[in-house]
């Protein structure tokens, strides 16, 4: 089965400090991978997404960093706010297969103040 | 609004009993899906569907049936509950195929508890 491999599983960061949350996969043919934001009571929601032709994508205090040959991407969260507190998912699927969207298992972030 | 509803938010529920939960999205989506998740296993995805009368399984389809009569909703549909599906359910929509195209929009969830 494909999957997407998430750590830490929680993570406390005192603000200011930086966030990072880290993603492996394995199956070689994804080529879309997005980081979702979920809050309490909410759905996920899109935070920011990243293609294997760059190696980094920047959207403000958000930075994905991609690595192809290593197989893993990573969310740093610059600067982070106790609003960023809440738990992220990494994800991954094929271009040809986006209805295929694979979840890592997610990250409970705090930020403490 | 653009948004994806889903009723209810809470249920409570026997084993056996058979329950449909409604997703509805106002955005003229042709993808949509339904989510569950669990402590520690992330979001699975149960069912899909490319468009009206399209759909296919997902991850973890076992004890769950969908149907998209119309573009605009998915239900999901628990013929016999069981405990095991006890969990937090999210439908989610997207415009579908084509660069850019792919992010999901999730609704509010629907916490279900099979006793």
């Amino acid at each position: 089965q494909q999957q997407v491999k998430q750590s830490p599983q929680s993570l406390i960061v005192q603000k200011g400090g930086i966030s990072i949350i880290n993603c492996a996969y394995e199956n070689t043919a994804f080529d879309y991978f997005p980081w979702y934001q979920q809050f309490p009571g909410k759905g996920p929601a899109l935070l920011i997404a990243i293609r294997p032709d760059v190696s980094e994508k920047k959207e403000g205090r958000f930075t994905i960093s991609f690595n192809k040959s290593a197989k893993q991407f990573s969310l740093h969260i610059m600067d982070s706010q106790p609003g960023d507190s809440a738990t992220y998912f990494c994800a991954a699927s094929m271009n040809t297969g986006f209805q295929k969207l694979v979840f890592g298992t997610g990250t409970r972030l705090l930020v403490s103040p | 609004e653009a948004q994806v509803t889903q009723n209810p938010r809470y249920l409570i529920t026997v084993t056996g009993k058979k329950l449909t939960v409604t997703c509805s999205q106002n955005m003229n989506h042709e993808y949509m899906s339904w989510y569950r998740q669990d402590p520690g296993l992330g979001l699975r995805q149960i069912y899909y569907s490319m468009n009206v009368e399209v759909t296919d399984k997902g991850d973890v389809p076992e004890g769950y049936k969908v149907s998209r009569k119309e573009k605009r909703n998915f239900p999901l549909i628990l013929e016999s509950p069981s405990p095991n599906q006890t969990s937090l359910y999210f439908c989610a929509s997207s415009f579908g195929t084509g660069e850019g195209n792919e992010k999901l929009f999730f609704g509010s969830g629907t916490q279900l508890s099979v006793l």
